[in-house]
């Protein structure tokens, strides 16, 4: 399985400012998601991040708020812009699957709270 | 529009006390149902995932089944160690995006 990497583990952030996560993964995988996981709730994806394409957004998320960087095969960063309190979540990378598992592997996420 | 509903949202076993968790689906062309493991503070941990209506797999104490509607998760004489959120997604035959249940929270008292 793939191991995954998130940083920052946590952190609290003021209204207005601009949080980026960063994912690294111990092997080159082609495709990488962002999730996110409000309290309490399970787990809505934001976009697919593909290495040399840009990324494709699911419904109610757009690029301004949640741009996405997939600068190679082992690396992703997503940024939560112009934060509110709405924003506080948890949020997951995700990688996989690979051409020989149909599985996803998930990072610890980060654990942003926004005052 | 693809949706999971999992039920119950949460669980209260005795240790050695077995039960099922069920998530019910409907999607577009499934290619395949997932189960996953998510404790406080982590991610999801994959479980299994299952293809066909009639398929099972097996785990330890966990048996995951599948029909053309829903799958269910059971777990037989579990152990505190069991206690956990576990999450149920889809995914489509079209693509690779995984579309979540809500989760069942599972606490097994010794």
């Amino acid at each position: 399985s793939a191991v995954i990497s998130q940083k920052p583990s946590r952190d609290i952030c003021q209204r207005g400012t601009s949080l980026t996560i960063q994912c690294q993964v111990d092997s080159q995988v082609t495709m990488m998601f962002w999730y996110r996981q409000q309290p309490g709730q399970s787990l809505t994806l934001i976009a697919t991040a593909n290495q040399g394409s840009e990324a494709t957004y699911e419904s109610g998320f757009v690029i301004d708020k949640f741009p996405i960087s997939r600068p190679n095969l082992t690396f992703s960063t997503l940024t939560v812009s112009n934060m509110s309190p709405e924003d506080s979540s948890i949020y997951l990378c995700s990688v996989g699957p690979s051409l020989t598992k149909n599985i996803q592997y998930f990072g610890a996420g980060t654990r942003l709270s926004v005052l | 529009e693809d949706q999971v509903t999992q039920s119950p949202e949460a669980l209260r076993l005795q240790e050695g006390e077995s039960s099922s968790l069920n998530c019910s689906y409907t999607v577009s062309g499934l290619r395949g149902l997932f189960w996953y493991r998510q404790d406080p503070g982590k991610g999801p941990e994959f479980l299994f995932t299952l293809y066909s209506a009639g398929e099972e797999k097996e785990k330890e104490r966990l048996k995951a089944t599948l029909t053309k509607k829903e799958s269910f998760l059971h777990i037989t004489a579990p152990k505190p160690e069991d206690s956990a959120t576990y999450l149920c997604a889809v995914q489509q035959s079209a693509g690779n995006k995984l579309t979540f249940g809500g989760g069942t929270r599972v606490l097994v008292k010794p």
